[in-house]
């Protein structure tokens, strides 16, 4: 079965900071990689996704993740983040030939920006 | 154009009490999913549903029913609730074999005392 986890559960960054938030998964196969983000009170939203082809992937607000296939990771990463990235962000995986179509998520990073 | 909407938005019950969570999709998604959200560990699914007519467990499915009364809905059932089921509970729906797609509902926040 595909598990992921992610390292950091609490990050404290000031405005203008670097970040760089950890995800590995464990599956063996050909897998999709997504990070989502859950801004307080709000519902999770799709930040950026991996699927095929280049291993640096670039998303919204800034952000992008970089697939790493030797080391199973699909790392987050800002260079300068701001207060409005205060949230808590989810590392997910779905293996390719997974007939249910799910989604496994990491245990979440929450991440405070203080201004 | 609503997306994805649960009732209630908070709820409490005491232990043994029975609820249903509900939810429903106006994208005219296949497929719908409840997971439940606790600190340090994610989203866990329950129980999804691929297809209108039927339901199949995800990673914690014990303790919950489900319905998929027809395309747009999908219920999450509590027959008689207990603490450890406090939690955040997110129902989603996708088309089937897009989880690229996928679409939450804004959650239900249940504590069981």
């Amino acid at each position: 079965a595909q598990s992921v986890s992610q390292h950091n559960h609490h990050v404290i960054l000031s405005e203008a900071a670097s970040l760089e938030l950890g995800c590995n998964y464990s599956y063996g196969g050909t897998v999709n990689l997504f990070w989502y983000v859950q801004y307080p009170g709000q519902h999770l939203q799709l930040l950026l996704k991996y699927f095929s082809g280049d291993p640096l992937v670039k998303g919204i607000k800034g952000f992008e993740a970089e697939f790493i296939k030797s080391k199973f990771s699909f790392n987050l990463r800002k260079p300068s983040v701001q207060w409005s990235d205060t949230a808590e962000y989810f590392c997910a995986v779905n293996a390719r030939n997974n007939a249910g179509n799910m989604l496994t998520f990491g245990g979440g990073t929450r991440l405070m920006v203080k201004p | 154009n609503a997306g994805v909407t649960q009732t209630p938005k908070f709820q409490v019950l005491k232990t043994g009490q029975s609820m249903t969570l509900q939810c429903a999709q106006d994208m005219n998604h296949n497929s719908m999913y409840w997971y439940r959200q606790d600190p340090g560990m994610g989203l866990r699914l329950i129980y999804y549903s691929a297809s209108e007519g039927t339901t199949d467990k995800g990673e914690v499915p014990n303790g919950y029913n489900v319905s998929r009364l027809n395309k747009r809905e999908f219920s999450l059932r509590l027959e008689s609730a207990a603490p450890s089921q406090t939690s955040v509970y997110f129902c989603a729906s996708s088309e089937w074999g897009k989880a690229e797609k996928l679409f939450f509902g804004s959650g239900t926040q249940l504590s069981v005392l």
